[in-house]
């Protein structure tokens, strides 16, 4: 599939290691905040997300850290596997009951084994 | 439970022509957003649906236009085509207003030539 981002921030990392991904949002006023996941030639495919309301989410080997002073978002992956391998954005919903999202540049994840 | 398809899946088209894409959402989602995604620009809202009003529209021109049916299925629709639209063009669904449980399909790889 063709690449879905050109001269993207990359990291790279090895097998095993944790992962931090970081992302800064523009609207203070966002209420909700996304990230995704997108692989060559797919849509983008949804990690977890959280409510401006709270300042941490875990799931499984992903945890979002939200901290609304800075306007800054980060996706922590723990034991990162080449699976992990592809672009990640994050998203914020800047006008709350629309279904509208704002999207960053995307950070591209490449994992060695 | 389906997911969101998108038809067709890769599409060819002459400056100039115009072009229709298809969403199908998530049975029982009635919002429907469309989105651009190219390597230059990252992904870029065009619009909202639900209920078969749009509610919210991107800066993009007249040339891009949706609309959307009865059964929640969408259209968007591209005139006069130029080089600069060739693009994934995404659609994402969810239960009702509101971004959240946003679901992106794979997308309609479009290229104009």
């Amino acid at each position: 599939g063709e690449s879905v981002g050109l001269h993207l921030p990359t990291l790279s990392v090895q097998e095993g290691d944790n992962s931090i991904i970081n992302c800064a949002y523009s609207n203070s006023a966002s209420d909700y905040f996304i990230w995704y996941k997108q692989e060559s030639g797919k849509g983008p495919q949804f990690i977890i997300d959280i409510r401006s309301n709270m300042d941490k989410r875990q799931g499984q080997r992903v945890t979002v850290l939200l901290n609304k002073t800075v306007k800054h978002l980060s996706l922590q992956i723990a034991a990162t596997q080449p699976g992990d391998s592809a672009v990640y954005f994050c998203a914020e919903n800047q006008k709350s009951g629309y279904s509208t999202l704002t999207f960053g540049k995307g950070t591209m994840l490449l994992v060695s084994p | 439970k389906a997911g969101v398809t998108q038809t067709p899946r890769y599409l060819i088209k002459t400056r100039g022509q115009q072009v229709t894409l298809s969403c199908s959402p998530i049975s029982g989602h009635r919002s429907v957003s469309w989105y651009q995604q190219t390597p230059g620009q990252g992904l870029q809202f065009l619009f909202e649906y639900f209920s078969e009003t749009q509610r919210n529209k991107g800066n993009f021109p007249g040339r891009f236009s949706g609309r959307q049916f009865s059964n929640s299925r969408s259209e968007m629709n591209v005139s006069t085509l130029e080089l600069g639209d060739s693009a994934l063009y995404l659609c994402a669904s969810s239960l009702s207003q509101g971004a959240y449980g946003y679901t992106f399909g794979s997308g309609t790889r479009l290229t104009v030539v």
